[in-house]
């Protein structure tokens, strides 16, 4: 069946550091895959996402490509900032069908 | 996008009772799901809730224990049967604009339940 695999955390960072988490996926089909950010206290919410392959999603610095031939979607930011501090879930949705498969998370602290 | 309140936020039970938790959304939706987050670990998602017709559970999930409802577009609800301290957990709603795969989820707040 579809799967998510990200990095597992804790991430630490200093402030302006750069990010990746790693995300690679199993489908068959074509998934749009996901990235969701959940900060302390709250509900997940939507941070990108790209529904076919090469494509590049992006969002308040952060971005990720859609990799078909690598089935990676690697979260990045070029200058973390404190407020980043949340924990990440990587995510698909397969063609055919709505149930989303996530991943188990990944949780970042970025230190000032 | 839709906004989306759930009550209570959070709950003490004590174990053998009930617990029945609400989502609200601002906006009509076809697609509506109930998640459990356990601490420190991914969502689960439990039954996937659509007006008009019977909540479709996952494997591991039955309807005796997490009953749903789903009386219209807007609303929903998911109890917690006869708890335990097991089921100590967030419960999430989400909504979904609709069926194809691009279209993302909405969740709201969360309901965090312990059991004692």
């Amino acid at each position: 069946g579809d799967s998510v695999t990200q990095m597992e955390g804790p991430v630490t960072l200093s402030e302006e550091a750069f990010l990746t988490i790693n995300c690679t996926y199993t489908a068959t089909g074509y998934p749009s895959l996901f990235w969701y950010v959940q900060y302390p206290g709250e509900g997940l919410q939507l941070l990108l996402k790209a529904t076919k392959a090469d494509d590049k999603g992006s969002n308040k610095g952060f971005e990720a490509t859609y990799r078909k031939e690598t089935t990676s979607f690697h979260l990045e930011k070029g200058s973390v900032q404190v407020s980043d501090s949340a924990v990440y879930f990587c995510a698909l949705t397969n063609t055919g069908g709505f149930k989303t498969i996530f991943g188990a998370g990944t949780r970042l602290f970025v230190k000032a | 996008s839709a906004v989306i309140s759930q009550k209570p936020s959070r709950d003490i039970c004590q174990r053998g009772t009930s617990l029945t938790i609400q989502c609200q959304v601002d906006s009509q939706v076809t697609m509506m799901f109930w998640y459990r987050q356990q601490p420190g670990q991914s969502l689960t998602l439990i039954a996937t809730a659509n007006q008009g017709s019977e909540a479709t559970y996952e494997s591991g999930f039955v309807i005796d224990k997490f009953p749903i409802s789903r009386p219209n577009l807007t609303f929903s609800t998911l109890t917690v049967s006869n708890m335990s301290p097991e089921d100590s957990s967030i419960y999430l709603c989400s909504v979904s604009p609709g069926t194809a795969s691009y279209n993302e989820q909405f969740f709201g707040p969360g309901t965090r339940l312990t059991v004692l």
